[in-house]
């Protein structure tokens, strides 16, 4: 059974630093894994999605990279902002998912100004 | 566009009420989602629609009753709903092939009273 695993929890990092976020899994026959931001109690937009065959992404700040083999994709995040605070959540969509999405418990990044 | 939109953005309704959550997205994606999300967790499935068909229905109680009456627009509809199902209720939307990238709504904050 696929499980999802985001460390740490929680992040509490000074403006500007560069950050990374971790997301691992057990079951490497994924089709990809999209990286989700969530700002509280609002909905999900979508940060950046990987294919299984690719090795990462980027988009302005932010850079996922995916080792499919090991389980594990991190998501950096480069001269962090105060707007950046939120909760990322990692999920994974299994080969044998039928439109499931396996989801991560989410990291809760706050940037101090 | 890869908007997804959700009204009411706000719901509160009493045990015996009939009430309806609307989602719309004009991308021209053929699988829609409907999900239940409580505080500090991550989203949970409750239903899939493809291709306007509903193809997964995950052990939701009967109260709740999904409609999607064409390929932009998906519903909930609710009935006689338990305080326990109060949470953010998100929609989300994509291309129908398991590749693809999942698109979600700002959600409806639903409190049953």
């Amino acid at each position: 059974k696929q499980e999802v695993t985001q460390i740490p929890a929680a992040l509490s990092v000074p403006e500007g630093e560069n950050l990374v976020l971790n997301c691992s899994f057990t079951d490497s026959a994924i089709y990809n894994l999209q990286w989700f931001r969530q700002d509280p109690g609002k909905g999900l937009t979508s940060l950046l999605l990987i294919q299984s065959s690719q090795r990462e992404q980027t988009s302005g700040r932010l850079n996922a990279s995916l080792d499919k083999s090991s389980g594990r994709s991190t998501l950096y995040i480069a001269a962090s902002q105060p707007g950046d605070s939120a909760t990322y959540l990692c999920a994974v969509r299994p080969v044998d998912s039928n439109y499931q999405l396996i989801w991560g418990a989410g990291t809760k990044l706050i940037i101090k100004p | 566009d890869t908007e997804v939109t959700q009204t009411p953005k706000h719901l509160v309704m009493g045990m015996t009420n009939k009430k309806s959550l609307k989602c719309e997205q004009h991308m021209g994606h053929r699988a829609m989602y409907w999900y239940k999300q409580k505080a500090k967790k991550p989203p949970e499935l409750m239903f899939v629609y493809s291709y306007e068909k509903l193809s997964i229905n995950e052990s939701v109680p009967s109260r709740f009753s999904p409609e999607c009456p064409n390929s932009s627009l998906l519903n909930l509809h609710l009935h006689a709903l338990q305080p326990e199902d109060s949470a953010l209720y998100l929609c989300a939307s994509s291309r129908p092939q398991l590749i693809t990238e999942a698109f979600f709504g700002q959600g409806t904050r639903l409190t049953v009273v």
